[in-house]
């Protein structure tokens, strides 16, 4: 599996950007990059994946880095229910199927 | 639309016990994986399931854990003969098809599982 590392916590203020990053510099070339998060023992929530453009949803965007050696998750207008615990993950294809959970990062949204 | 649904929510058992955890994919999946949380711990996959096969188990304990998704009704994870170290969250997501890259899983709210 292509390793993640990400910063173990982050704080953000209420109605700012949150910007998460991610580091994946032994990423191949078919390899996606994933976004989970899991709030406080709930199920993880998926939340967007891409390969190497830039992606939108209605719940963030990805920004990969041209090299793809990188990547950001940016939660535009963080509120209070965007604290949670958020997982970069890099799909494996032989082991398709199979999501290889890192420690993540804990964000916090401050009022 | 309903999404991944798991049941109990919580289980309580006695060591020795076997506990017996269910999953039923959302509409239109055909593709169930398990995954464990143990206490203040990450997750970690147990075992990926196509209807009546198992297609990766390579996370799943040697002993006393089995799991199957028959063909009709939903997965079951089976523990035997549970002990304290079993205590934990466990996770089922399910998929469309499980077969391409950007296949996408979809997680239920979990069983926590807890042995006395």
């Amino acid at each position: 599996d292509a390793k993640t590392t990400q910063p173990p916590s982050m704080d953000c203020a209420e109605g700012r950007a949150a910007n998460l990053p991610c580091n994946h510099s032994t990423i191949s070339g078919n390899e996606y990059v994933y976004w989970y998060r899991q709030i406080h023992s709930q199920g993880p929530q998926y939340i967007i994946h891409g390969l190497k453009n830039n992606e939108t949803n209605e719940m963030a965007s990805l920004i990969i880095t041209e090299d793809r050696k990188s990547s950001t998750l940016i939660l535009p207008h963080a509120t209070l229910r965007d604290t949670a615990v958020y997982y970069c993950i890099v799909r494996d294809p032989p082991q398709r199927g199979k999501l290889t959970f890192g420690q993540g990062t804990i964000l916090t949204v401050h009022p | 639309n309903a999404g991944v649904m798991q049941n109990p929510r919580h289980l309580v058992r006695r060591r020795g016990q076997e506990a017996r955890l269910r999953c039923s994919p959302m509409k239109g999946h055909s593709h169930v994986y398990w995954y464990r949380q143990l206490p203040e711990e990450g997750l970690k996959f147990m075992v990926y399931l196509q209807k009546e096969n198992i297609i990766d188990e390579s996370g799943m304990p040697k002993e006393r854990f089995s799991a199957e998704f028959p063909k009709e009704g939903p997965s079951i994870l089976r523990i035997q003969q549970v002990v304290r170290g079993d205590s934990a969250a466990y996770f089922c997501a399910s998929s469309p098809t499980g077969t391409g890259l950007t296949d996408t899983q979809y997680f239920g709210p979990g069983t926590r599982l807890t042995v006395l």
